[in-house]
């Protein structure tokens, strides 16, 4: 079973409209909650952090996170074209001694079309 | 603030040979975590560095090594390469790696086994 799971899409929507990205997760000690892009030939970029449940909003991007449900998402408003990436969850795995690792999914493809 | 540095970018080696891979963290971070990723597999965690001492390890073989200095930067090391060793291999940085800390990425080294 993968400890963490997305849709691998692609998902497709128009400019300007809302892309909805989900994540789901196994680990219920898990506390930290991460958002990367990537665009093809690059490495990932973080855009957002989300530690505690409800909403977080950083310009276009809103992180929502329900650990009862393990489940976080990342809403995109106002699709633009440059948004067009992979889209890669993760998640902190605490192991022994207090420490932890990232646990990513294997990502969402967003092909946002003009 | 420079960011995480890799180095090289690029390598083609055999069946066989041994290769080093070096990243460079953003200053004053002193975690180190390095991650294979591959079409199929995706991000799959290798292992973490804090202090020069390794604190995590991911389901890898006893090929893949690593280590890292007084002055935060790391090494990684696989000897006797595959052609499943064709990868981008990624280091990402952290101020300590635990619990709410967010990772930055460097920009990988390609890694192509002939």
């Amino acid at each position: 079973q993968k400890e963490v799971e997305q849709n691998s899409g692609p998902l497709s929507v128009p400019e300007g409209a809302i892309a909805s990205l989900n994540c789901t997760y196994s680990d219920r000690g898990s506390q930290s909650f991460f958002w990367y892009r990537q665009y093809s030939g690059k490495s990932p970029e973080l855009i957002m952090f989300i530690y505690s449940n409800g909403d977080k909003e950083d310009g276009r991007f809103t992180a929502q996170l329900n650990k009862a449900s393990q489940y976080v998402s990342l809403l995109i408003r106002d699709s633009q074209p440059s948004d067009s990436a992979t889209y890669l969850c993760a998640v902190n795995s605490p192991v022994t001694g207090g420490y932890n690792k990232l646990i990513f999914g294997a990502g969402t493809r967003l092909a946002v079309h003009p | 603030k420079a960011g995480v540095t890799q180095t090289p970018r690029y390598l083609i080696k055999t069946r066989g040979q041994q290769v080093t891979l070096s990243c460079s963290p953003i200053s004053g971070h002193r975690s180190v975590s390095w991650y294979q990723q591959t079409p199929g597999q995706g991000l799959q965690f290798l292992f973490e560095y804090f202090s020069e001492t390794q604190r995590n390890k991911g389901n890898f073989p006893g090929r893949f090594s690593g280590r890292q200095f007084s002055n935060s930067r790391s090494e990684m090391n696989v000897s006797t390469l595959e052609l499943g060793d064709s990868a981008l291999y990624l280091c990402a940085s952290s101020v300590t790696g635990v619990s709410y800390n967010e990772q930055f990425f460097g920009p990988g080294t390609r890694l192509t086994v002939l």
